[in-house]
């Protein structure tokens, strides 16, 4: 079947940088989507990676490991505003989206 | 960046009337797009996908009688939500492909979303 993996809930401090894990098994692979999500709002693209690697953009990374079925989000210089759920989607053979829960990010100051 | 568009932001509604959320592009065509429901604290869960002049495709456990899709123009696709129940009361969200970018890279483009209430 497929399947999306991330943690739940993270908690980081403001300034501070954080990794968000992904793991994924889907029925063929076009790509690692990384989505932001505020409370009550769609999500906001965030990253997207096909091949392995670590693309950047600005305080945002992402990496992909495609025989690993892995893929994470690291989040520097955090700020207040980056309290969200961030979502991982890998897109199947078909092109869909298969969604994780989320990962909920709590930042304290 | 694409914009997606969806109207109405927020609806209520009596139980057994019927709802219809509509999802624009408004900077690009979008031969697909995507119905999606979320619940409180949930992921998304895919409903149907929506293809420009086809019948849409509904996910498995999705009433196609009770949700019905109209994709009748390339930057429009209309939900509608029949005989609403309380259970329906949800956050619809929809997404649509960019055409134009071609098949290697499949950004789906997110409307802001839709609150319906059934009361």
């Amino acid at each position: 079947g497929q399947n999306i993996d991330q943690p739940t809930e993270m908690t980081a401090t403001e300034g501070a940088i954080v990794q968000i894990n992904c793991t994924y098994q889907t029925s063929g692979f076009n790509g690692l989507f990384w989505y932001q999500q505020h409370a009550g709002e769609a999500p906001t693209f965030l990253s997207y990676n096909v091949l392995d690697g670590l693309e950047e953009k600005g305080r945002f990374s992402s990496f992909l490991s495609r025989s690993k079925g892995y893929s994470y989000l690291l989040l520097k210089e955090l700020q207040m505003k980056d309290s969200a759920s961030y979502l991982c989607a890998a897109m199947d053979s078909n092109y869909q989206l298969i969604w994780g829960a989320g990962t909920k990010l709590i930042i304290k100051p | 960046g694409a914009v997606v568009s969806q109207h109405p932001s927020r609806v209520i509604c009596k139980s057994g009337t019927s709802v219809k959320i509509e999802c624009r592009s408004l900077d690009f065509q979008a031969t697909t797009m995507f119905w999606y429901r979320q619940f409180p604290k949930k992921s998304l869960m895919l409903m149907a996908t929506s293809n420009e002049g086809s019948k849409a495709t509904y996910e498995q456990g999705v009433e196609k009688d009770k949700f019905l899709i109209n994709h009748a123009s390339l930057t429009l696709s209309t939900l509608t939500v029949t005989s609403a129940h309380p259970e329906d009361s949800s956050f619809y969200i929809c997404s649509a492909l960019d055409s134009g970018t071609g098949i290697s890279y499949n950004e789906q483009f997110f409307g802001p979303g839709t609150r319906l209430t059934v009361l």
